[in-house]
């Protein structure tokens, strides 16, 4: 079974600049997050979809983060314009409905603001 | 508040020492669950366990064991005989029934380094 899969790997941009990173969870996970981990601390929850959906988005930075789950698959989050404190690792993670089920999460974006 | 404490945020061992792991957590909700995840430098996160609020049975895999005990509002994890490759941070998370489904909370996290 395939992963949850990222892209970019790495992101190095200047502030006020924007960034989008993309999302393809694995096949048949209806609930689809994006966590932000800044160095030294555990991911925090950004916004939850589920199916194409928004579950929660009371963490998200609404002023410069979007997102989006077109069709209920493949997910994008952008930042516009980029802060030197969104310096962090962005992780998309995917699971089946409800909250006893494990979330699967990708390798992540590293995202560096010069 | 911080709903998972892990007060451990560095642990170093030599290798073959077992190591526990602490976690603390803070819920009302009757029904939630717990889980363990291990990052290695690589930086994907990687599932280890999850154990529900109204099983308090400890788990045993290979090397890996939990103590989750309700008391204490604690979800512990042991590596007995700890190898090099154990070296990671590993992150204990919550998430609650009553709440946004699947919405999980996680503590720092611990950085253990397992030494040769």
């Amino acid at each position: 079974e395939a992963g949850v899969a990222q892209s970019p790997r790495y992101k190095i941009i200047e502030k006020r600049q924007s960034v989008a990173f993309w999302c393809n969870p694995i096949s048949g996970h209806a609930t689809l997050y994006w966590y932000q981990q800044i160095l030294g601390q555990g991911p925090k929850l950004l916004i939850q979809f589920q199916n194409n959906g928004v579950v929660d988005d009371s963490q998200l930075p609404k002023d410069r983060f979007s997102a989006e789950r077109l069709k209920g698959v493949d997910s994008t989050l952008k930042i516009q314009p980029a802060k030197l404190e969104d310096s962090a690792v962005y992780l998309c993670a995917s699971s089946s409905q409800g909250a006893n089920q494990p979330q699967h999460f990708g390798d992540g974006t590293r995202l560096s603001i010069l | 508040a911080q709903k998972v404490t892990q007060a451990q945020t560095e642990i170093s061992v030599v290798e073959k020492e077992d190591v526990t792991l602490d976690c603390v957590y803070e819920t009302r909700d009757t029904t939630y669950y717990l889980f363990w995840y291990k990052q290695p430098p690589s930086g994907e996160l990687v599932f280890l366990i999850r154990r529900n609020s109204f099983d308090e049975q400890n788990e045993i895999s290979g090397r890996y064991s939990w103590n989750f005990q309700k008391s204490t509002s604690s979800f512990n994890f042991t590596i007995t005989a700890s190898q090099v490759v154990d070296s990671a941070v590993y992150f204990c998370a919550l998430s609650e029934r009553g709440s946004t489904l699947g919405r999980l909370y996680f503590g720092r996290g611990t950085q253990l380094t397992v030494w040769p």
